[in-house]
């Protein structure tokens, strides 16, 4: 079983809704994770957060917005979304060893529907 | 742009036979992990090989790095059917700039039993 918990695991929105997905983990990571990832497709980098600021964001539209209010949370914020963004998001958690990337504990992902 | 590409795309073996994927990269690394990924579910951690490594050996896994050819081999053997998923590679730059790790396209794996 993963010990980094996705809610929701599927998510349907309009593309004037608002909504948010959300990631928790209690290994006492450091660093979190946001990918997106198409079908078929490798998981792409979105946002890195190192002890809760905000370390990498890989030129992310502004329709996304992460926040990590604790270190062991951390959102994706929703709104405005088109169709092209239907993919699955996965969370993932890490000891923070820089500049070395150690191990990703992944959550099982949210899978959005963008309508 | 992705760091690793993989091959084959995709390999239908058949049970107990052993299944060979290859990695190629393009910058210098940190180093290089293997994840496994059963579809529409997360990604598990298989494998890490640092730079300085060549070989690693993890149960049924056998990893090895040519960092002077950039490239990497994952090697499963005695295959199983649970084995069926996508196995992709993931390479380390080490960038100042922060923990980054970019994904290969990765190989699909079929055991049949």
């Amino acid at each position: 079983d993963t010990e980094v918990t996705q809610t929701p695991k599927h998510l349907v929105m309009g593309m004037t809704n608002k909504k948010s997905l959300k990631c928790e983990q209690h290994m006492g990571h450091r660093a979190m994770y946001w990918y997106k990832q198409k079908a078929k497709k490798p998981p792409e980098l979105m946002f890195v957060y190192s002890y809760e600021k905000l370390s990498i964001n890989e030129s992310v539209p502004s329709r996304f917005s992460p926040e990590c209010p604790n270190s062991s949370l951390l959102n994706l914020h929703l709104h405005a979304l088109q169709p092209e963004d239907s993919a699955l998001y996965l969370c993932a958690s890490s000891h923070w060893t820089d500049p070395n990337t150690g191990e990703l504990f992944f959550g099982e992902g949210s899978r959005l529907t963008v309508l | 742009s992705q760091q690793g590409e993989e091959d084959p795309q995709a390999l239908s073996i058949q049970e107990g036979e052993n299944a060979t994927m290859n990695c190629s990269y393009k910058t210098s690394i940190n180093n290089l992990q293997w994840y496994r990924q059963n579809s529409g579910r997360g990604l598990v951690h298989l494998i890490l090989i640092r730079s300085n490594e060549r070989e690693k050996h993890s149960g049924r896994l056998r990893v090895t790095l040519d960092t002077s050819k950039k490239s990497s081999s994952l090697l499963i053997t005695a295959s199983r059917a649970a084995d069926t998923a996508s196995y992709f590679c993931a390479t380390d730059a080490g960038e100042t700039s922060g923990s980054r790790l970019t994904f290969g396209e990765g190989t699909q794996l079929t055991v049949n039993p």
